[in-house]
């Protein structure tokens, strides 16, 4: 059973611009879970979408966004870059059908702000 | 509880001996409780879950033990491999959240030959 799969596996971009990251869970999951990670705050939840609808959201601007397709891929996007927007992404996935989930993490989408 | 840390306490333990990596949580309505390893350039990986109905949990050489009224949790390695070095990454949940996990700030372990 293939993992979280995530693209692209490195980023650079520069202030200002905006980024489109990739995550295909893993097959029928249906949960998708995006969390940021740095060496300051460590590990953080950014939103969890669910059947193509946001379910959960942590504590980050407007600026990050994401969406659920019918087949559970989902992206995630960040408007307007800022060099505090370096970080690791870590995609997950979930059955997303019970009270606790277990998370399988990809292998995550490093960012550079430039 | 945000896990905020600019320097990973580290534990270093030598081939074969047990390991324990401590891990104190935040909110006390959390009831789900998990334990992840992440190696370098991999993200974290499931090690074991424990319910807060439960105090004790036993997996393949790990252990996790909870105790609810310090708000603690620990995971125990038994004779512990050179492919144990990682970061430990403790995350707690409450039922409900599904997916929101709040993560702890890690240790990482190092093991010596």
């Amino acid at each position: 059973k293939a993992g979280v799969t995530q693209t692209p596996r490195y980023l650079i971009k520069t202030r200002g611009q905006q980024v489109t990251l990739s995550c295909s869970p893993i097959s029928g999951h249906r949960s998708v879970s995006w969390y940021q990670q740095t060496p300051g705050q460590g590990l953080q939840f950014l939103f969890e979408y669910f059947s193509e609808t946001q379910r959960n959201k942590g504590n980050f601007p407007g600026r990050f966004s994401g969406r659920q397709f019918s087949n559970s891929r989902s992206e995630m996007n960040v408007s307007t870059l800022e060099l505090g927007d370096s970080a690791l992404y870590l995609c997950a996935s979930s059955l997303g059908d019970r009270g606790y989930e277990k998370l399988f993490f990809g292998s995550g989408t490093q960012l550079s702000v430039l | 509880g945000e896990s905020v840390g600019l320097h990973l306490p580290t534990l270093s333990v030598q081939e074969g001996d047990n390991s324990i990596i401590n891990c104190a949580y935040s909110n006390s309505a959390s009831d789900y409780f998990i334990w992840y390893k992440q190696e370098s350039g991999k993200g974290p990986q499931f090690i074991i879950d424990i319910r807060s109905n439960m105090d004790k949990r036993q997996g393949q050489r790990v252990t996790v033990l909870l105790n609810k009224t310090v708000k603690h949790l620990s995971l125990q390695i038994a004779a512990t491999q050179p492919g144990d070095s990682a970061v430990y990454f403790c995350a707690e949940n409450i039922e409900g959240t599904a997916s929101k996990l709040t993560f702890g700030t890690g240790t990482r372990l190092q093991v010596t030959l």
